[in-house]
């Protein structure tokens, strides 16, 4: 079974400071994506990356940024976490043909 | 604009009943559809799936069918379960989006015993 990790299940920052979202994938795939989910809101797509070092923003990437430098691993960095990036942050990473596996999620608190 | 609708935002079924979970779509590029389920603090799983090609697909108890004249898709879930309560997403995508899902915004159900 596919695995995606995601490194921290609870997080507390304050305004103003950099967050860093790590999400870790152990099936060589080469597709992995970042979403965040609120209430009434669905899933909506940040940033996704299609091989290392390849990224292309989603529907709503203002005030992310992301980073993928070796396959494995695709982090979500907040340059300068505000209180409206307060949500769940879900990971996924793709297998062709069997769609997503998503991590856990982080629950983003921004106070 | 939204390009994958759920208009329900819940839905309450007994026990053994069939649930219906339906789902609209706009853009007539996509051609890869998927249902996934999520449970309170865990990501979503996938559940069951159905390309343009067909308008069937049935995995035990989920039917997912399509009517790509009507842009839209439906889940049924046949007999449902207790464990079956969860918010349901509505996903699609499109050849050469890079895989990219757009998702709807969600159905609860709630299955009662």
């Amino acid at each position: 079974d596919v695995k995606v990790t995601q490194s921290s299940r609870y997080l507390v920052k304050r305004t103003g400071e950099k967050v860093f979202l790590e999400c870790v994938q152990d099936m060589d795939h080469e597709n992995m994506f970042w979403y965040r989910q609120d209430p009434g809101l669905g899933l909506r797509l940040i940033y996704f990356s299609y091989d290392v070092k390849m990224k292309e923003k989603g529907d709503i990437p203002e005030g992310y940024s992301v980073s993928r430098e070796k396959k494995e691993r695709f982090s979500l960095i907040l340059e300068s976490a505000s209180t409206n990036q307060t949500s769940m942050y879900l990971c996924a990473s793709l297998e062709q043909g069997h769609g997503y596996t998503f991590g856990s999620g982080t629950r983003l608190t921004v106070v | 604009d939204q390009q994958v609708k759920q208009n329900s935002p819940s839905l309450s079924v007994q026990e053994g009943r069939i649930s219906i979970l339906n789902c609209d779509y706009t853009n007539s590029m996509f051609d890869y559809f998927l249902w996934y389920k999520k449970y309170p603090a865990e990501g979503p799983t996938f559940l069951i799936s159905i390309s343009s090609i067909k308008d069937k697909n049935e995995d035990g108890r989920f039917t997912v069918f399509l009517n790509k004249s009507a842009k839209h898709l439906s889940l049924h879930i046949v007999p449902s379960q207790p464990g079956d309560s969860a918010v349901y997403f509505c996903a699609a995508s499109s050849r050469g989006s890079n895989y990219k899902l757009t998702f709807g915004k969600g159905t609860l159900l709630t299955v009662n015993p």
